[in-house]
C-alpha cells in the first residue's frame, strides 16, 4: 500500500508570492491534516479536512488556507508569503473508521518550503 | 488549551545504554498519547500509543505508560541501538479532535557506536 506522498518535496519561493503544496492520502483515508514544522515552534497544526470540510483550524492567519477534493487528494495554499513561513509542511492522512488504525496518523515526508 | 512538554535534548547515548524520554501533559478530559519518531530527511512515524489511563504501549523494544495520576508518558527502551538515532515526539490528541495532535518540542537522540 502506497503512503501519503507530497508534492513538491522542496521549493524556494521569495516574500510575497504564493505557494500551493498537495498531498495525496494513502488509498481510502478520507481525514487529511496539515502541520506546520519549524526550529522554533516546533509542530503546530494548521487544518484538517475530511470528506471535502474542514474540520479543524489552528491558531494561523487567514493567509493560510487549504482545501480537499472528492479524491480526498488535499493541497494547502499560502499567499502573500513571509521570511516565517520557511518550513517543513507535513501532511498526515488518517483511515476514520478503520479500526486497526483508529486515531492513528500516517504521515507524508513533508514540503521543505524556503522564502527569500 | 492542551499543551505536551518534554525533556530538553540533545541525548547521547552510547550503544546498548538504557533510555528515558520524560513527557509529561496538560489537557482536558481523556487524551490519546503518542509517540512518534522522525528519522533524517523522513516524516513522522507513529511509535507507540496509549488511549486510556494504565495502558502501556509497545513497539520496536520502546514502552510508555499512560499515568493519569501524573499526567506522564515516559518513553522507555532497555537497550538503544544505533538505529535508534532519531527525533522523539510525544503528543496528545483528545476527544472529538482526534485528528488535531498536540506535540512537544523534540528530542534529539543520537546512539553511539
Amino acid at each position: 500500500k502506497a503512503g501519503v506522498t507530497q508534492t513538491p518535496r522542496y521549493l524556494i519561493k521569495t516574500r510575497g508570492q504564493q505557494v500551493t503544496l498537495s498531498c495525496s492520502p494513502i488509498s481510502g483515508h478520507r481525514s487529511v491534516s496539515w502541520y506546520q514544522q519549524t526550529p522554533g515552534q516546533g509542530l503546530q497544526f494548521l487544518f484538517e479536512y475530511f470528506s471535502e470540510t474542514q474540520r479543524n483550524k489552528g491558531n494561523f492567519p487567514g493567509r493560510f488556507s487549504g482545501r480537499q477534493f472528492s479524491n480526498s487528494r488535499s493541497e494547502m495554499n499560502v499567499s502573500t508569503l513571509e521570511l516565517g513561513d520557511s518550513a517543513l509542511y507535513l501532511c498526515a492522512s488518517s483511515g476514520l473508521g478503520v479500526k486497526s488504525s483508529y486515531n492513528e496518523q500516517f504521515f507524508g515526508p513533508g514540503t521543505r518550503l524556503t522564502v527569500l | 488549551g492542551n499543551s505536551v512538554t518534554q525533556m530538553e535534548g540533545p541525548v547521547t547515548l552510547s550503544e546498548e545504554a538504557f533510555l528515558t524520554i520524560n513527557c509529561t501533559y496538560t489537557a482536558t478530559g481523556y487524551p490519546s498519547l503518542f509517540w512518534y519518531v522522525q528519522y533524517p530527511g523522513e516524516g513522522l512515524q507513529l511509535l507507540l500509543k496509549a488511549t486510556k489511563a494504565d495502558d502501556k504501549g509497545s513497539n520496536k523494544g520502546f514502552e510508555a505508560t499512560y499515568r493519569k495520576e501524573t499526567t506522564s508518558f515516559h518513553l522507555e527502551k532497555g537497550s538503544v541501538q544505533v538505529s535508534d538515532s532519531a527525533v522523539y515526539f510525544c503528543a496528545l490528541s483528545e476527544g472529538s479532535s482526534n485528528y488535531k495532535l498536540t506535540f512537544g518540542k523534540g528530542t534529539l537522540l543520537t546512539v553511539n557506536p
